[in-house]
């Protein structure tokens, strides 16, 4: 049974801390994306991979850090110098590096007070 | 101003009655996505069109590449169709992002 899977669906921390936010996938897919979506707002893309070892900013980058040390894994680290963290957190992939088709996973909704 | 505008926001409808949202955008596009948010949070891929018009049971989605326009048709709609409504286009100078439009929030009423 192939999908995206996020973990957890609800995280809650403390104004300061670091906290990691997991996106595992067994679609075999190469690419990987991070979004923020905010009430109102458009996603707006935090990070993406399209290669294992490597990966590029996305347009809110600032106050995040990802890394992606296998295929199936592309952790989120929401860090303490991101000014407004309390948002859901989207992760998606696809086969490629090219956007024709993304499938996302469930998200974290991460509240930070 | 948003490079992909969704219209309306927000819609409300009797269960039955025939709905349309409306997507347009300003950027040059290789393809159009249409997506479905429920409430609770994940997202499912409905369409993705480059031309034309496609069908999946009661949902229509049409593009108009000249006029940079694409709708979202719901026939005989249905309480479990209530969902935000997701446009997002893939911009022809950069294949590796999706720009994404702010959502039409959809509810059903029996």
């Amino acid at each position: 049974d192939g999908g995206i899977t996020q973990s957890p669906k609800y995280l809650f921390r403390k104004e300061g801390q670091n906290v990691t936010l997991s996106c595992e996938q067994n679609l075999n897919h190469d690419a990987m994306y991070w979004y923020r979506q905010d009430p109102g707002q458009g996603l707006r893309l935090i990070y993406y991979s399209q290669i294992v070892n490597d990966f590029q900013k996305g347009d809110i980058a600032e106050g995040y850090s990802v890394s992606r040390e296998k295929k199936e894994s592309f952790p989120l680290t929401v860090t303490s110098a991101q000014k407004n963290p309390t948002a859901f957190y989207l992760c998606a992939s696809s086969v490629s590096g090219r956007s024709y088709e993304q499938y996302f996973g469930p998200g974290t909704r991460l509240t930070v007070t | 101003k948003n490079e992909v505008e969704q219209s309306p926001q927000n819609l409300t409808a009797q269960e039955g009655e025939f709905i349309t949202i409306n997507c347009s955008y300003s950027v040059g596009i290789s393809a159009l996505h249409w997506l479905q948010q429920h409430p609770g949070g994940g997202i499912v891929s409905l369409f993705m069109l480059s031309s034309g018009k496609k069908k999946h049971g009661r949902l229509i989605a049409t593009i108009n590449i000249q006029e940079k326009h694409s709708s979202l048709h719901i026939t005989a709609s249905h309480p479990r169709d209530s969902a935000v409504y997701i446009c997002a286009v893939v911009s022809s100078y950069n294949t590796d992002k999706l720009i994404f439009g702010t959502g039409t929030r959809l509810q059903v009423f029996p």
